[in-house]
């Protein structure tokens, strides 16, 4: 099983700001690593994903992945107040076509006016 | 339309009755999933499905039956329901190529 880390576990930013959050997993071999974005009530929705080593940029999300490490991490560039959210962090070992993803517990993202 | 719907959206059940959670999807995903999410622990997998007729247990399966009659359609069963399974229960479908899971809105179960 995949152990997924996210730190930190809350993170309160002004508008504006760079917003950095970070994951940790235990298998290198792994697949993929997906960030899903969740709103109060509602169920999660995937932002992004990376399959290869190295950065990913789309629009003002930005994804670094080192399987060395075992890190990833999720940059919002120019934060805004809709930003607000849960983010969790997804890894899929890819076996078989399952298409399993392990889920960290997530940082709370706060964006103030 | 929303392409992943639950029901109910809202359940209070009594300990030791039975409780079906109902999931619908149109994205025409084979692969679908039961998750339950709990302050501290993320979403934990319960079980999970491939196609119509198909079940496989995920990493928390005890206590839960699943049931995949549909290419559409994936419930979860709880047969004797317990105070400890007082969650917010998601549903997702998958589809193989791309790896995505979509979500539906959840359904919140209280087991008093």
């Amino acid at each position: 099983q995949e152990k997924v880390q996210q730190s930190p576990e809350s993170l309160i930013v002004p508008e504006g700001a760079m917003s950095s959050l970070n994951c940790t997993f235990s298998n290198s071999a792994s697949q993929s690593i997906w960030w899903y974005q969740q709103h109060p009530g509602k169920g999660p929705e995937a932002l992004i994903s990376i399959f290869s080593n190295g950065n990913k940029k789309e629009g003002r999300l930005t994804v670094y992945l080192n399987r060395a490490s075992l890190h990833v991490s999720l940059h919002i560039r120019d934060s805004q107040p809709s930003d607000s959210a849960v983010y969790l962090c997804a890894v899929s070992p890819g076996v078989s076509n399952y298409n399993v993803l392990y889920f960290g517990s997530g940082t709370k993202l706060t964006v103030e006016p | 339309e929303a392409a992943v719907t639950q029901s109910p959206r809202n359940k209070v059940a009594v300990t030791g009755g039975k409780v079906t959670l109902s999931c619908n999807q149109t994205n025409n995903h084979n692969n679908m999933y039961w998750y339950r999410q709990d302050t501290g622990h993320g979403l934990r997998l319960i079980h999970y499905s491939y196609g119509a007729g198909s079940t496989e247990k995920g990493d928390i399966p005890d206590g839960y039956k699943a049931s995949r009659p549909s290419q559409e359609n994936f419930s979860l069963i709880l047969e004797l329901a317990t105070p400890s399974q007082t969650s917010v229960y998601f549903c997702a479908s998958g589809d193989r190529v791309l790896w995505e899971q979509y979500f539906g809105p959840g359904t919140r179960l209280t087991v008093l």
